[in-house]
């Protein structure tokens, strides 16, 4: 099963609208949360949340971790043709340290 | 700065062949290392990572395996490719554990035939 379950999978929009990606997950001795964009080939880090830091924002994007919902979420807006891509969100488990359990990713187009 | 090189970009091979994909970091010292692969319909699955030269840890068994013969290193093989093998290959390093942010190369697109 799933430790880390994305949705949707694929969206949609026009240039300028707002969207927001979603990420749940279920693991044990939760450590961090990663957000990931990526285009052609390599992933590049967005943000990383953990319990001291649930909020964090760049720019036009910005993403919440909600420990209590086990869930979180990837806001953009102003969306440009340029964000599209996969997003792919991560989830760090304490006693492992080290691995990444990857959800499957949302794909997003910005049409103009 | 830090730069990653994965090598080849991609790769075609039939199944029973041998594979070698080769990982370099530059600009950091004693990184944790990692392979991922990235299947059609499916997330990133880590494979192999590494905290120390000759350090090696497998998270999902299969006919793959890994070395890391020098400190920024790190080298993903096969004696024999399967139909299954084919996928993203995604290298990846990381200073700690503990900040878990992970910077990833490239990657190698192998098609197994």
């Amino acid at each position: 099963e799933d430790k880390v379950v994305q949705s949707p999978l694929s969206l949609v929009v026009h240039e300028g609208d707002t969207v927001t990606l979603n990420c749940s997950y279920e693991v044990t001795n939760f450590r961090s949360l990663l957000w990931y964009k990526q285009e052609k080939k390599a992933p590049t880090f967005l943000f990383m949340l953990t319990s001291s830091g649930i909020e964090k924002k760049s720019g036009r994007l910005s993403s919440i971790l909600d420990k209590k919902e086990l869930s979180s979420i990837l806001n953009i807006t102003a969306t440009q043709t340029g964000d599209s891509a996969i997003y792919l969100c991560a989830v760090v488990e304490g006693y492992s340290g080290y691995a990444l359990n990857f959800g499957k990713g949302t794909s997003l187009l910005v049409t103009p | 700065s830090q730069t990653i090189h994965q090598w080849p970009a991609t790769l075609v091979q039939p199944v029973g062949s041998p594979l070698s994909l080769e990982c370099t970091v530059e600009g950091t010292s004693n990184p944790n290392l990692y392979w991922y692969r990235q299947a059609a319909g499916r997330g990133l699955q880590l494979l192999f990572y590494s905290v120390g030269i000759g350090q090696i840890s497998s998270e999902v068994p299969q006919n793959l395996s890994a070395s890391r013969p020098q400190d920024r290193q790190f080298i993903l093989s096969s004696k024999k490719l399967l139909l299954s093998d084919s996928g993203f290959y995604l290298c990846a390093w990381s200073v700690g554990a503990a900040s878990g942010e992970q910077y990833f190369g490239p990657g190698t697109r192998l098609t197994v035939t």
